[in-house]
C-alpha cells in the first residue's frame, strides 16, 4: 500500500498568512494527487485534484504543486473560513489512501 | 440537485449486521465509479470499498475484506454497503463518494451516516 505522510499535523496561522502544509507518498504517484478539505460534522470537499487543477468554484488562494513523492498545498492569504482540517489523498492505485491530516487553527 | 444521501446508519451490537445505502440524484448515476469512506470519531480519513460503474469490480480495504460487501442498483440510482461481523474498530462516520473521474478524485460526498458497534 502507498502511504501518505503529511506535515505539520496542527498549523497555527494568523488571517491573511500564506500556509503551506506538505504530503510525502512512501512510492511515486505520477501525480494522482489530491488534496481535501474538511469542517467540523461535515464531509471532506475536494480543492485540487491531479497536483495542481483547482476543483470548479474553489477560491485561487488555494494552489497545489510539487511531483514525485513530495507534494504541497498553499494557501495564499489565509481567510476566515479557511479554518479547517486538511487531507492529501493519492488515487493512482487502490487502495486508496490519505495522508493523516492537518488541522489549520486559529493562532 | 447533485447530490448523494446515506442512510441505514446506527448502533449495533459486535458481530451484528448492518446495511448502508447511498442514494444518488441529480446526475447519471449508471457512469460513475463509486466509494465508501469512513472516519473515526476524531480520526482520519480512511477509504473502505470502490465499486466501478457496472458492479463487476469491487476493491475491499484490508480490514474489511471478508466482512463487508459493496454491490450497487443503477435502476434505482443507489449504492449499498453491507456490513457483517461487525468490530468495535468499525464505529464511524461512513461516506459514500463520487469517482475517481479522471483527472479529478472523489468530488461528490455525501453528508455521511454513523454506525455505533458497542454492547
Amino acid at each position: 500500500d502507498i502511504q501518505m505522510t503529511q506535515s505539520p499535523s496542527t498549523l497555527s496561522a494568523s488571517v491573511g498568512d500564506r500556509v503551506s502544509i506538505t504530503c510525502r507518498a512512501s512510492q511515486t504517484i505520477s501525480g494522482w494527487l489530491a488534496w481535501y478539505q474538511q469542517k467540523p460534522g461535515k464531509a471532506p470537499k475536494l480543492l485540487i485534484y491531479k497536483v495542481s487543477s483547482l476543483e470548479s468554484g474553489v477560491p485561487s488562494r488555494f494552489s497545489g504543486s510539487g511531483s514525485g513523492t513530495e507534494f504541497t498545498l498553499t494557501i495564499s492569504s489565509l481567510q476566515p473560513d479557511d479554518f479547517a482540517t486538511y487531507y492529501c489523498q493519492q488515487y493512482n492505485t487502490y487502495p486508496l489512501t490519505f495522508g493523516g491530516g492537518t488541522k489549520v487553527e486559529i493562532k | 440537485e447533485v447530490q448523494l444521501v446515506e442512510s441505514g446508519g446506527g448502533l449495533v451490537q459486535p458481530g451484528g449486521s448492518l446495511r448502508l445505502s447511498c442514494a444518488a440524484s441529480g446526475f447519471t448515476f449508471s457512469t460513475y465509479e463509486m466509494n465508501w469512506v469512513r472516519q473515526a470519531p476524531g480520526k482520519g480519513l480512511e477509504w473502505v470499498s470502490y465499486i466501478s460503474s457496472s458492479g463487476s469490480t469491487i476493491y475491499y480495504a484490508d480490514s474489511v475484506k471478508g466482512r463487508f460487501t459493496s454491490s450497487r442498483d443503477n435502476a434505482k440510482n443507489s449504492l449499498y454497503l453491507q456490513m457483517n461481523s461487525l468490530r468495535a474498530e468499525d464505529t464511524a462516520v461512513y461516506y459514500c463518494a463520487r469517482g475517481p473521474v479522471v483527472p479529478q478524485s472523489m468530488d461528490l460526498w455525501g453528508q455521511g451516516t454513523t454506525v455505533t458497534v458497542s454492547s
